[in-house]
């Protein structure tokens, strides 16, 4: 089946240091990767998707994420993160062995940024 | 305005009593989802429809029951509530083809006493 990890479940990063995300998924065949992002008390907003074409996928807030195919990641970046950036960053994958509708989370990432 | 919105926001019941989570999407989403966010689990799939009056289980569907007699309605019921079922419960849709992204609601978070 397929799965999705999230390596770190805490990320703590200064205000205006970079950051990264790191996930990786575990299906060789095609797939679509999505980071969503939930600021507290809200649902989960789409962040960036990967469908197919540049690896380098840019989202919204000046996030971006790299898909690597070899190592099956699709790690998400920030060069320089704001206090609003706080949130928990969940990476998805769709497609491949799961049902055409349905997506699998990982466990997610909560990025705390320290003044 | 479009799009997607749950109520009620926040719901305190008792064990044994019955319980409904409303759920209502203004696009004309084919697919809707019901998930359960608890810590240290992300998001698990409870349920979800990919049409009127077509309903199927996720990964944990014991304990809740489902219906979809309108596109833009997904209610959730727990007929008999357990302290096991306090969570936060998100109900999502999207057009359901593989390369969409779903879309939330902000969610309901239901504790049980």
């Amino acid at each position: 089946a397929q799965s999705v990890t999230q390596l770190d479940s805490q990320v703590p990063v200064f205000e205006e240091a970079p950051v990264e995300l790191r996930c990786n998924y575990s299906s060789s065949v095609s797939v679509y990767l999505f980071w969503y992002v939930q600021y507290p008390n809200q649902g989960l907003q789409l962040l960036l998707k990967y469908l197919s074409g540049s690896t380098l996928v840019k989202g919204i807030n000046g996030f971006e994420a790299e898909f690597n195919k070899s190592q099956t990641s699709f790690h998400l970046r920030k060069p320089s993160v704001h206090i609003s950036d706080t949130a928990e960053y969940f990476c998805a994958v769709s497609g491949g062995y799961s049902s055409a509708s349905k997506i699998i989370f990982g466990s997610g990432t909560r990025l705390s940024i320290r003044p | 305005d479009a799009g997607i919105t749950q109520s009620p926001r926040y719901k305190i019941t008792e064990t044994g009593r019955q319980v409904t989570l409303m759920c209502h999407q203004t696009w004309s989403h084919s697919y809707m989802f019901w998930y359960r966010q608890d810590l240290g689990h992300g998001l698990r799939l409870i349920y979800y429809s990919a049409a009127a009056d077509i309903t199927d289980k996720g990964e944990v569907p014991d304990g809740y029951v489902v219906s979809r007699s309108k596109t833009e309605n997904f209610p959730l019921t727990l007929e008999s509530a357990t302290r096991s079922q306090t969570s936060v419960y998100f109900c999502a849709s999207s057009e359901g083809q593989e390369d969409q992204p779903q879309h939330f609601g902000d969610g309901t978070r239901l504790s049980i006493l």
